[in-house]
C-alpha cells in the first residue's frame, strides 16, 4: 500500500536552515507529482510547493519562493524540501502529498498524505 | 489566480442532521474540485474527487454536487465521526491558492 513518511522537522531558530524528506513507498514513484503542504497551530491547509514527476517543473507559494527548494531523487524514492532563510511564520506542520494518478492523468487531488513531520521556528 | 471561498466558516449542527457546506471559485474550474475531511492532529483525507466522484470506502452519506464555480459538500445524517473541518481544493489550473480556508463542523 501507498506509504508517504515524512522526516528531518525540529526546532530552528530564525534565519535558519533545515530539510526535510518524505520516504515514499508502496507505488512507482517517478510516475507521480508529489507536493508539500503545511498547517500552522491552528491554521487552515497552505500549499507550498510542488514538483513534477521527472523533477523538471517545480512551483512555490509566493510566500516561501526564493527560500524553500523542493526536490527528489527518484532512485531513492524521496522527496524533499530545503528549508532556508527561516521565519516564525514557517512554524507548521508540513505534509508530502501524492496526487491522485500520474502525471499524464490529470488526477491532480491529493489522494494520500504522510503523517506529517512539525517545524518550529523560533529563538 | 484562482482563489477558493469556503462557507461557512463554522457549521454548528446535532448527530443525525443534513448539512451542507459550500464551495466557490474565483473562475470557472469545470468539475475539478476535490473535498477533504481533517480531524485534529490528523492528516486530511480526500472525501471526493471530480466534484461528485465519491472516494472508495468513505459512507454514501456523504456527496458532492457543483460545476463551473460553485460546489457543495452535503452530508445527510450525521454521526459523531463526521465533526472535524472540511477543506475544498479546485485542480483545475496551477494556482498557488488551491485549496479554500476550510469549514468546521462542530456539535451543536
Amino acid at each position: 500500500q501507498v506509504q508517504l513518511v515524512e522526516s528531518g522537522g525540529g526546532l530552528v531558530k530564525p534565519g535558519g536552515s533545515l530539510r526535510l524528506s518524505c520516504a515514499a513507498s508502496g507505488f512507482t514513484f517517478n510516475d507521480y507529482y508529489m507536493s508539500w503542504i503545511r498547517q500552522a497551530p491552528g491554521k487552515r491547509l497552505e500549499w507550498v510547493s510542488y514538483i513534477s514527476h521527472l523533477g523538471s517543473t517545480m512551483s512555490y507559494a509566493d510566500s516561501v519562493k526564493g527560500r524553500f527548494t523542493i526536490s527528489r531523487d527518484n532512485t531513492k524514492n524521496s522527496l524533499y524540501l530545503q528549508m532556508n532563510s527561516l521565519r516564525p511564520e514557517d512554524t507548521a506542520v508540513y505534509y508530502c502529498a501524492r496526487e491522485g494518478g500520474p502525471y499524464y492523468s490529470g488526477e491532480k487531488y491529493f489522494l494520500h498524505w504522510g503523517q506529517g513531520t512539525p517545524v518550529t521556528v523560533s529563538s | 489566480d484562482i482563489q477558493m471561498t469556503q462557507s461557512p466558516s463554522t457549521l454548528s449542527a446535532s448527530i443525525g442532521d443534513s448539512v451542507t457546506i459550500t464551495c466557490r471559485a474565483s473562475q470557472t474550474i469545470s468539475n475539478w474540485l476535490a473535498w477533504y475531511q481533517q480531524k485534529p492532529g490528523k492528516a486530511p483525507k480526500l472525501l471526493i474527487y471530480k466534484a461528485s466522484s465519491l472516494v472508495s470506502g468513505v459512507p454514501s452519506r456523504f456527496s458532492g454536487s457543483g460545476f463551473g464555480t460553485e460546489f457543495t459538500l452535503a452530508i445527510s445524517g450525521l454521526e459523531p465521526e463526521d465533526f472535524a473541518t472540511y477543506y475544498c481544493q479546485q485542480y483545475n489550473s496551477y494556482s498557488p491558492y488551491p485549496l479554500g480556508q476550510g469549514t468546521k463542523l462542530e456539535i451543536k
